[in-house]
């Protein structure tokens, strides 16, 4: 049975932390896999990863693929009260449909 | 590119109606459009893929019969919930993909809420 999973569920940090989101996928047919945003309203995209070892960064936040252990991190660095919101990895089919797992509830702190 | 609409963005209804969800790409040809379902606290869950032409896929534990998806042109696929109840009220949510291979069939709508009174 395919399965992404995410770890941890939810934490909390104060500004300025550095916080790693971790996602474990065991899928058939994998194409990609993505990160996105979700405050109260529709999931933002974030990150596509399809290749090993290739780090994706914008701004503060990176995400590095390993396709042989299959996992992938979202990092956050230099936390703001902005970066509040719940973190959702899915994994992707060559036709665009996604599996997503639980997300992650992170919570900045002033 | 890549821009997908959805609307209503918020509708509620009485229990026992139906409620139509439209969702339309924008500036590609989507072959293939999904409905997710999204309880509170809860993640996204695929309902059901929407090809163009031809029938759509439910997932495990959908019913077609509530959940009636027409994807009759190649820009819009309708989700129209039938005699809702509200245990369907929930945000749904569709992606669309212009077919196999595409760099960007992740794109969402931006969603409706649905509340059954």
């Amino acid at each position: 049975e395919d399965k992404v999973v995410q770890s941890p569920l939810s934490l909390v940090v104060h500004e300025g932390d550095t916080v790693t989101l971790n996602c474990s996928y065991e899928v058939t047919n994998f194409r990609s896999l993505l990160w996105y945003k979700q405050e109260k309203k529709a999931p933002t995209f974030l990150f596509m990863l399809t290749s090993s070892g290739i780090e994706k960064k914008s701004g503060r936040l990176s995400s590095i693929l390993d396709k042989k252990e299959l996992f992938s991190i979202l990092n956050i660095t230099a936390t703001q009260t902005g970066d509040s919101a719940v973190y959702l990895c899915a994994v992707g089919d060559s036709w665009g449909k996604l599996q997503f797992g639980a997300g992650t509830q992170v919570v900045v702190t002033p | 590119g890549a821009v997908v609409s959805q609307h209503p963005s918020r509708v509620i209804c009485k229990s026992g109606t139906s409620v139509k969800i439209e969702c339309r790409s924008l500036d590609f040809q989507a072959t293939t459009m999904f409905w997710y379902r999204q309880f509170p606290k809860q993640s996204l869950m695929l309902m059901a893929t929407s090809n163009e032409g031809s029938k759509a896929t439910y997932e495990q534990g959908v019913e077609k019969d509530k959940f009636l998806i027409n994807h009759a042109s190649l820009t819009l696929s309708t989700l129209t919930v039938t005699s809702a109840h509200p245990e369907d009220s929930s945000f749904y949510i569709c992606s669309a993909s212009p077919g196999q291979g595409a760099s960007y069939g992740y794109t969402f709508g931006s969603g409706t809420r649905l509340t059954v009174v």
